[in-house]
C-alpha cells in the first residue's frame, strides 16, 4: 500500500525553464511534507519542507505547494539548472514520526 | 561532524550467506532509521529506533531480517540467509526528534 505516490518516474526539462514535480498522498493524518534530492551513489539530502498548516513554502529557486483537499503537493524549481538533475523523493509524516517516501522522480535538466 | 557513516559501501554475497550492514549515526541524534531503496517501491522504511529502542519494525520483510542498536553510536542490519531479491541499496538515517533526517551514503547489496 503506497501511501505516498510519485506517478512520474522521470521528467526532462531545458535549462532555465520551470521543473514541476508532483506527489500525491492518501493518508489524511500526514501533517508534514518534505522533498529530498538524491544524486547517484549518495544518500538523499533534505531540500525543502512544508507543514500542513501552510499551502506554500519558498526557498530560493525551490517552492513547495500543498493542496490538502486534493492530497497533492508539488515542487517547483525555477529556473532549472543542469546541477538540479537528480532523483527527487517526496516524503510525508505524522507528528514528526517516521517518514514515508514515494518512489521518486528522476529529473534531467539539459543545457 | 562526519555525518552518518555506513559500511560497507558495496557488498556482493552468495545466496544463503549472512550479510551484516553497519551504521554509525550522528552523535546526539536520538532516532535511527533503516531504509531500503528499490526501483519498484522507492525508499521503504524497514525499522526505526528511538534512544536505541526499536519502535516500529513493521517494514522488515520477513524473519530473515533483523536489526539491533546496542548503543547510541552503532546499529546493524542483518540478513540471514540472504536471497537475490534482497539486492538493493540500504540506507541508514539519523535525526533529532524525528525532524530533518540525515542519510548515510548507503550500502549497495548484491546477492548472487
Amino acid at each position: 500500500d503506497q501511501q505516498v505516490k510519485q506517478n512520474s518516474p522521470s521528467l526532462s526539462v531545458q535549462e532555465g525553464r520551470i521543473s514541476i514535480l508532483n506527489c500525491d498522498y492518501t493518508n489524511s493524518m500526514f501533517d508534514y511534507f518534505l522533498w529530498y534530492k538524491k544524486y547517484p551513489a549518495e544518500g538523499p539530502t533534505f531540500l525543502i519542507s512544508i507543514s500542513s498548516i501552510k499551502d506554500k513554502n519558498e526557498d530560493g529557486r525551490f517552492t513547495v505547494f500543498l493542496n490538502k483537499s486534493a492530497k497533492h503537493l508539488s515542487l517547483h524549481i525555477v529556473p532549472s539548472q543542469p546541477g538540479d538533475s537528480a532523483v527527487y523523493f517526496c516524503a510525508a509524516s505524522t507528528s514528526f514520526q517516521k517518514l514515508v517516501f514515494g518512489t521518486g522522480t528522476r529529473l534531467l535538466v539539459s543545457p | 561532524d562526519a555525518g552518518v557513516i555506513q559500511s560497507p559501501r558495496h557488498e556482493v554475497t552468495e545466496m544463503g550467506q549472512e550479510v551484516t550492514l553497519r551504521c554509525k549515526p550522528i552523535s546526539g541524534h536520538d532516532y535511527l532509521f533503516w531504509y531500503r531503496q528499490t526501483m519498484m517501491r522507492g525508499l521503504e522504511l524497514l525499522i526505526y529506533f528511538n534512544n536505541n529502542v526499536p519502535i516500529d519494525d513493521s517494514g522488515m520483510p520477513e524473519d530473515r531480517f533483523s536489526a539491533k542498536m546496542p548503543n547510541a553510536s552503532f546499529s546493524t542490519l542483518k540478513i540471514q540467509p540472504s536471497e537475490p531479491r534482497d539486492s538493493a541499496v540500504y540506507f541508514c538515517a539519523s535525526t533529532v526528534r524525528g525532524v530533518g533526517y540525515t542519510f548515510g551514503s548507503g550500502t549497495r547489496l548484491t546477492v548472487v
